[in-house]
């Protein structure tokens, strides 16, 4: 069975300083794929990133990073000097491939990290 | 190009009338998921379409059904509605199973 797990409820933060938002994954399955989404306040879902589970490379976009290590089962992400509009619900996801391996179309989600950075 | 459009937006309902939801893909994708959002059970996944067919499906019962049209458009039906079922209805298109998933701006679902 698959899962994900963010224990992180909600973290509070002033503008300028780095989070990590912490992800951990469960599966046996060796291929899969994680993702991470943003959820601001207006509610639509943005996507942020793809990872498949052969690629263990770190990633950097701007002021975002992600760290994956297969070893811990985790997908972190940080967020390097936050900014007020940083300011949403982030979710961590991880798609399986289906009973006849067809299909990685469905995503598990984790229960999501609400961050609020204050100026 | 055109993001992942959702019709209705809003909608109230009645418990036991039954509901139909629509999903415009982005153009070119051919996989459309569901997925229901609650504050109490987050979001979960209902059911994947990939070129009319089902390729995956959730913990939902029989009332909870879908189809995909030869547009790559998708409908979700709920059928016999529940209170239990006032959530956000997000629906979510990419090129090919496994590849990003963008997501619509979702229905927002109220049953009294």
């Amino acid at each position: 069975a698959q899962k994900v797990t963010q224990a992180q409820t909600e973290i509070s933060v002033v503008e300028k300083e780095d989070v990590t938002l912490d992800c951990v994954y469960e599966t046996r399955d060796t291929t899969y794929y994680l993702f991470w989404y943003k959820q601001p306040p207006s509610g639509e879902l943005v996507f942020l990133i793809r990872r498949n589970s052969f690629d263990e490379q770190n990633e950097i976009s701007g002021r975002y990073s992600w760290n994956f290590q297969k070893s811990t089962s985790s997908f972190n992400f940080t967020i390097t000097a936050s900014q007020v509009v940083d300011s949403a619900v982030y979710f961590c996801a991880l798609s399986l491939p289906n009973a006849g391996g067809t299909s990685y179309g469905k995503l598990t989600f984790g229960q999501g990290t609400i961050l609020t950075v204050h100026p | 190009k055109a993001g992942v459009t959702q019709t209705p937006r809003y909608l109230i309902k009645t418990r036991g009338q039954q509901v139909t939801l629509s999903c415009s893909p982005i153009s070119g994708h051919r996989s459309v998921s569901w997925y229901q959002q609650t504050p109490g059970q987050g979001l979960q996944f209902l059911f994947e379409y990939f070129s009319e067919t089902q390729r995956n499906k959730g913990n939902f019962p029989g009332r909870f059904s879908g189809r995909q049209f030869s547009n790559s458009r998708s409908e979700m039906n709920v059928s016999t509605l529940e209170l239990g079922d006032s959530a956000l209805y997000l629906c979510a298109s990419s090129f090919i199973e496994g590849y990003e998933q963008y997501f619509g701006p979702g229905t927002r679902l109220t049953v009294t």
